[in-house]
Formats: C-alpha cells, structure tokens, sequence
C-alpha cells in the first residue's frame, strides 16, 4: 500500500473550518483514500473514504486532486470534540480484495475555544 | 456504522501471567478480525489478522505463541497474551469488516494491559 504524508499536529479554532492534508504521491490506480480518527485512549473511528470524486457525508468532505496525489479532510465546523489524531490512509479495495489498514503517525488536530 | 465490543476495557496482571482479550461483532458477522498495538503516543501497528475458522497471519516480528489469537466464531475473535511481561504493557485494539458495509473496518474501543 502507498504511504502518506501528513503535518504532524494542527490548531483549529472552535467553529471554524478544519482542513487537513494528506500527501499520496505514489497512490496507484486500485488504491483508496481512506480517513480515520483517534480520540484519547479510544478506537479509531471512521471519518470518510474515496477515490477519485469528492465525498462528503455527516462528518467531514474529502477533496481528492485530480491527479490523486494528496487530499484533504474538511471538518466543516470544528468542535472541542473533535480534537484528535487524524489519519490519512491508503489502501487497496476491489472486487472482494481489501488491503490491510496501516496507520502512520497521523495529524494531531487542537481544536480550541 | 458497524459496532464492535472489547472486554474487558482494562485490565491489571501480574508478570507471567496469561491474559484474554474478547472482540465481538454485535451486528454483523465478521470473518476477517484484525488486532493491532499502541504504545503511548505512537501509531497503531498491526499484530495479525484473524479469519473465521482458520489460523491467524501474524505481522513481521509478532510472536505466535505469545500472542494467540482464536477466531472460533463469526462474531468473537480472542487474543490471548501468553505469559505477560511489562513489555507487554499497551493498548490493545481490534477491528472487523463488515460484509454488509462494503467490508469497511470498523475498530472497538482498545483495551488497555497493565502488567505488573
């Protein structure tokens, strides 16, 4: 699986938008970008995954360049609760087949007051 | 999304020692279990990868016969820390796909060894 490339820690003020950037460069053709996110001492959660479209669900966007080669997470108003370690991940998926889910280091998102 | 369980949440042993952890999928049937390690302030890394009915595939540098893992139904998967050292001391995560969501991973809540 493709590596990323991430900021290692973001200040966000509370209300206003967070973006986060993921670099992909040597993402291939069958590999997603997958975000997920670490709140102290919990499991990782499910934020969002795509392609190569732009996505958007309850929690977040995710804008994908059109060479595919970086993205970003939009928090569209960011919370106290949303403080936590992000994690931008590449990884295989068609047909049945699914690539392991490796974790970098990721971004650590402050959102303050 | 998909929920998955971890018991228990924490738990305290003494130095040799074995100690279970349970995974469960409680609304879906999940044939591929997966169990990761977190040391404090690191990135999670993944130990194995556990399949319903057959023997798990254990990462580069884990131990088997340290770090047993069962998956003995579709929605439990255990792993089992064999003869515990201080070492051993970490969070503890697992993860399942659900079939019924596209195979997405769907992680429980960790569980955090302490072994004294």
């Amino acid at each position: 699986d493709a590596k990323t490339t991430q900021p290692t820690s973001m200040d966000c003020a509370e209300g206003r938008a967070a973006n986060l950037p993921c670099n992909h460069s040597t993402i291939s053709g069958n590999e997603y970008v997958y975000w997920y996110r670490q709140i102290h001492s919990q499991g990782p959660q499910y934020i969002i995954h795509g392609l190569k479209n732009n996505e958007t669900n309850e929690m977040a966007s995710l804008i994908i360049t059109e060479d595919r080669k970086s993205s970003t997470l939009i928090l569209p108003h960011a919370t106290l609760r949303d403080t936590a370690v992000y994690y931008c991940i590449v990884r295989v998926n068609y047909g049945g087949s699914q690539g392991n889910l490796i974790f970098g280091k990721g971004t650590k998102l402050s959102v303050k007051p | 999304g998909a929920v998955v369980s971890q018991h228990p949440s924490r738990v305290i042993c003494k130095s040799g020692t074995s100690v279970k952890i349970e995974c469960r999928s409680l609304d879906f049937q999940a044939t591929t279990m997966f169990w990761y390690r977190q040391f404090p302030k690191k990135s999670l890394m993944l130990m194995a990868t556990s399949n319903e009915g057959s023997k798990a595939t254990y990462e580069q540098g884990v131990e088997k016969d340290k770090f047993l893992i069962n998956h003995a139904s579709l929605t439990l998967s255990t792993l089992t820390v064999t003869s515990a050292h201080p070492e051993d001391s970490s969070f503890y995560i697992c993860s399942a796909r659900d079939p019924g969501l596209n195979n997405e991973q769907f992680f429980g809540p960790g569980t955090r060894l302490t072994v004294l």
